[in-house]
Parts: structure tokens; sequence; C-alpha cells
């Protein structure tokens, strides 16, 4: 199947830093990612949605000044936590489409722990 | 917004029974996934169904999706502990761009 990486898989910063996440495509192309987050024991919840070349579309609630997404290229998105604070502590998932096939699936990665001291 | 219905929401049972996870909807979804997600770790896809009244198994799991394409069941047959984890349907729509998640099962099987 499909591969998807993250990194860090773990990261701790402190309160008012700048933590950025990567996901990466390795064995397909993706023209859109998506960033989730998830609390304990819960489902995900959709972030943004990442296209390659334009602008990421934001779920609402989500404040995309906080949460700066890049898809600049067809197996790289990122987010950046700008001016983390405790409350943004999370699970952080991404991933990323595979149009190939009769199907539209989508392929995780690992997720990134996020601990904001 | 199309809602996708997970139940039930927790499940904890012994070795060696048998199991069904339902997802429903009142929206139709051109394709349906499964997923399962252990802790710290991201959802693995266990299948993807496509056609209305399918029915696919992966050795002691049986997935079927709805004649209508609006609902799925996942079987276990003969829970082991290692299923254990939290179980995702996850609806799609062709050129759509998000897909819709359940609220997921949490199974515990017990040795």
């Amino acid at each position: 199947g499909a591969v998807v990486s993250q990194h860090p898989s773990r990261v701790i910063c402190k309160s008012g830093t700048s933590v950025k996440i990567e996901c990466r495509s390795l064995d397909f192309q993706a023209t859109t990612m998506f960033w989730y987050r998830q609390f304990p024991k819960k489902s995900l919840m959709l972030m943004a949605t990442s296209n390659e070349g334009s602008k990421a579309t934001y779920e609402q609630g989500v404040e995309k000044d906080k949460f700066l997404i890049n898809h600049a290229s067809l197996t790289l998105s990122t987010l950046t936590v700008t001016s983390a604070h405790p409350e943004d502590s999370s699970f952080y998932i991404c991933s990323a489409r595979d149009w190939a096939g009769a199907s539209d699936t989508q392929y995780f990665g690992p997720g990134t722990r996020l601990t904001v001291l | 917004t199309q809602l996708l219905e997970q139940s039930p929401q927790f499940l904890s049972i012994q070795e060696g029974e048998n199991l069904t996870v339902y997802c429903n909807s009142s929206s139709v979804f051109s394709s349906l996934q499964w997923y399962r997600q252990e802790p710290g770790e991201g959802p693995v896809l266990l299948v993807t169904v496509v056609t209305g009244g399918e029915v696919k198994k992966l050795k002691r799991l049986t997935f079927q999706f709805g004649d209508a394409r609006k609902d799925s069941s996942l079987h276990i047959t003969a829970a082991q502990p290692g299923d254990t984890g939290l179980y995702l349907c996850a609806g799609g729509r062709t050129n759509a761009g998000k897909s819709t998640f359940g609220d997921g099962t949490t199974l515990t099987v017990k040795p």
C-alpha cells in the first residue's frame, strides 16, 4: 500500500515557539493532503485540506494564521504551529489522498505527538 | 454536513468472541474505508469498498458495503487481543474534497 511518513514523531517545545511538522508521500504523488488533530480516545478532527500549489482550505474554527500549511510539492506538505501554547498539545496526523484506481483513499502518516510546556 | 454514525462507541469482549461494528449514514458515498488505529500511531487502512452490496474478507474480518452505499459493517470472527484498537470508518465522494469520518469504535479484546 501507499506509504506516508511524518516527521518528527514527537516534539516538545516551550510556549511561544513555533514547530514545523512534515508530511511526505513516499511512493505516490499527492495533490491533496489533510491535517488532523486527535484527542485521546477520540476520532480524527480535520483541521485543513492542503492542496499542492494553492492555499489550504481550513475548517471552521481553525486559525489559519496559527496553523500554517504549505504544500510546495506533490509529495510534501508542512504544518507549522506558530506561537505554540500548552492547549496546542495534541496528536497531529496527516494523510495523503491516492486517486489511483476507482476509489478515493487516504493513507495516514504515523502521527506527531506535540507537547508544549 | 454528511454524518457517519458508528456504533457501538466502545466494545469490550473476551478473546474468541465475535463482534460487529456498524457505520451508518443518510448520505450516499462513492467509497468507504475502514481503518484501525493503535495508540500513538496513525490509522492503518484495512479495506476500501466501492460497490453497493460488496463484501470483502481479510482473514477474520468481513466488511460489507450496503446496497445503497449509505452504510457498512465490519464483522470480526474469533476476536484476538491483537484486534484491540480504534476502528474508524470513512466515506468518500468522487471528486469531492475531504472524507467524512465516523466517531470511531474502541475495541478491547481481553485474553
